[in-house]
């Protein structure tokens, strides 16, 4: 089964509009990280929040982390036409010498002009 | 700067065949590397990923396998495809041991098998 699941499974928001999708997983992790993925096109790395942080913002973007709740946030602020995509949240469980990562089965976010 | 190049882009193949998609990185020496398949408007599935040439590990056994000729190079093949290996496979590479465990992804590779 997925260790990371995104809630809600669809998003449709106006421009200007905040977008926060969730993601709850169930072991301990060495971070979490969030993905976008335009339709048809390979994921981009968004944001990474390693476990003994709580909150961490670039741009637009902000993310939480309660590792009490095994749980995520991702926040989108004022959002634009061009944000929309599907949005993954990925688990960091390190194992040997390859760190893998566990998709969740994402989050479609649709903003509308 | 590091890119990840994976090719075709786009490939329908009738049950039965074989399949060869081919990833490689420049830029960067001695990465992990990844394969991923992403069912329609699902997550992303770990098929194989790799630490070093010639050592591969597989995450679902299934009818595919995986190569690492070269360093930078990795291969996902079928001798034999089903209709359940269509879908959207996706390349990827991180650093080698240490860091972050973040990915950096190709463009994929979607596979239509009729």
């Amino acid at each position: 089964s997925q260790q990371g699941e995104e809630d809600p499974q669809a998003l449709s928001i106006q421009e200007g509009e905040n977008a926060t999708m969730n993601c709850s997983y169930k072991t301990s992790i060495n971070n979490l990280q969030w993905y976008r993925q335009n339709s048809g096109r390979g994921l981009v790395h968004l944001i990474l929040i390693r476990s003994n942080e709580r909150e961490k913002h670039s741009g637009r973007l902000r993310v939480t982390l309660d590792t009490s709740k095994k749980s995520s946030s991702l926040l989108i602020t004022a959002s634009r036409a061009a944000d929309t995509a599907s949005y993954f949240c990925a688990t960091d469980m390190a194992s040997g010498s390859a760190r893998q990562l566990t998709f969740g089965s994402g989050t479609q976010l649709t903003v509308l002009p | 700067s590091q890119t990840i190049h994976q090719w075709p882009a786009t490939l329908v193949q009738p049950v039965g065949s074989p399949l060869s998609l081919e990833c490689t990185v420049e830029g960067t020496s001695n990465p992990n590397l990844y394969w991923y398949r992403q069912a329609a408007g699902r997550g992303l599935q770990l098929l194989f990923y790799s630490v070093g040439i010639g050592q591969i590990s597989s995450e679902v056994p299934q009818n595919l396998s995986a190569s690492r000729p070269q360093d930078r190079q990795f291969i996902l093949s079928s001798k034999k495809l089903l209709l359940s290996d269509s879908g959207f496979y996706l390349c990827a590479w991180s650093v080698l041991g240490g860091g972050t465990g973040e990915l950096f992804f190709g463009e994929g590779s979607r596979l239509t098998v009729l």
